[in-house]
């Protein structure tokens, strides 16, 4: 079947401007994790839903940042009048339940780039 | 907060062994991960362990871990170019959920 896909694969923005990226989780995966990674940076947590509800948000780092997901399936990702230090790239991943043992399947990614 | 660290750069010669290290900081992690992460493409999960285990071993993969220093490995055997990539560790956080922490990630560069 298909892996998780994201979109847009890019996205140029203007500073101040609200983008909302898309990640379409794995059919039938329970856990949905966004992630970004800045430039030669590793992966830092963002959000975690289990099913539609989100038990984790510890790593949004501001109130501009916000996600939902609907149908157990899609999440959308928001982020606010972005600032050029919103800049990165934003994975998601699916895993079937959550558990330690269970993979975490990754998507490609959404490149933004805030001028 | 949780912290996980990787040397960011490592070259070794076609058929030469690869060890990747990492050290982390969380004592409570139960698992500890190896992903890799090609050039345009995504990450995939290469091998976990479980943190009572010191070592596992995976076809060309061996992942040692030393709880008591808090510092995990991943042996590469016969490193083949292929095998050129960047290489993240990664732990379990607090709270459930298994979000990861990542480290930033070692750069193997394999050469001819």
């Amino acid at each position: 079947g298909a892996g998780v896909s994201q979109s847009p694969s890019n996205k140029v923005t203007e500073k101040g401007k609200d983008v909302e990226l898309r990640c379409d989780p794995i059919s039938g995966h329970t856990a949905l994790y966004w992630y970004r990674q800045r430039l030669g940076q590793g992966l830092e947590f963002l959000i975690y839903f289990q099913g539609n509800s989100a038990p984790d948000k510890s790593g949004l780092p501001s109130d501009r940042f916000s996600a939902e997901r609907t149908g157990e399936s899609v999440s959308t990702l928001t982020i606010q009048r972005t600032q050029q230090e919103d800049s990165a790239v934003y994975l998601c991943a699916s895993s079937l339940r959550g558990q330690p043992t269970d993979t975490q399947y990754f998507g490609p990614g959404t490149r933004l780039t805030v001028l | 907060g949780e912290d996980v660290e990787q040397s960011l750069f490592l070259s070794v010669r076609e058929g030469d062994s690869s060890v990747i290290n990492c050290t982390y900081t969380d004592s409570s992690s139960t698992y500890l991960y190896w992903y890799k992460q090609e050039p345009g493409a995504g990450l995939q999960l290469l091998t976990y362990i479980f943190s009572n285990m010191d070592m596992k071993q995976d076809q060309r993969l061996t992942v040692l871990l030393n709880k008591k220093d808090k510092h995990l490995s991943l042996r590469i055997a016969d490193t083949q170019t292929g095998d050129s990539a960047i290489y993240f560790c990664a732990d379990e956080g607090a709270g459930g959920g298994n979000k990861l922490t990542f480290g930033t990630g070692t750069q193997l560069k394999v050469e001819l």
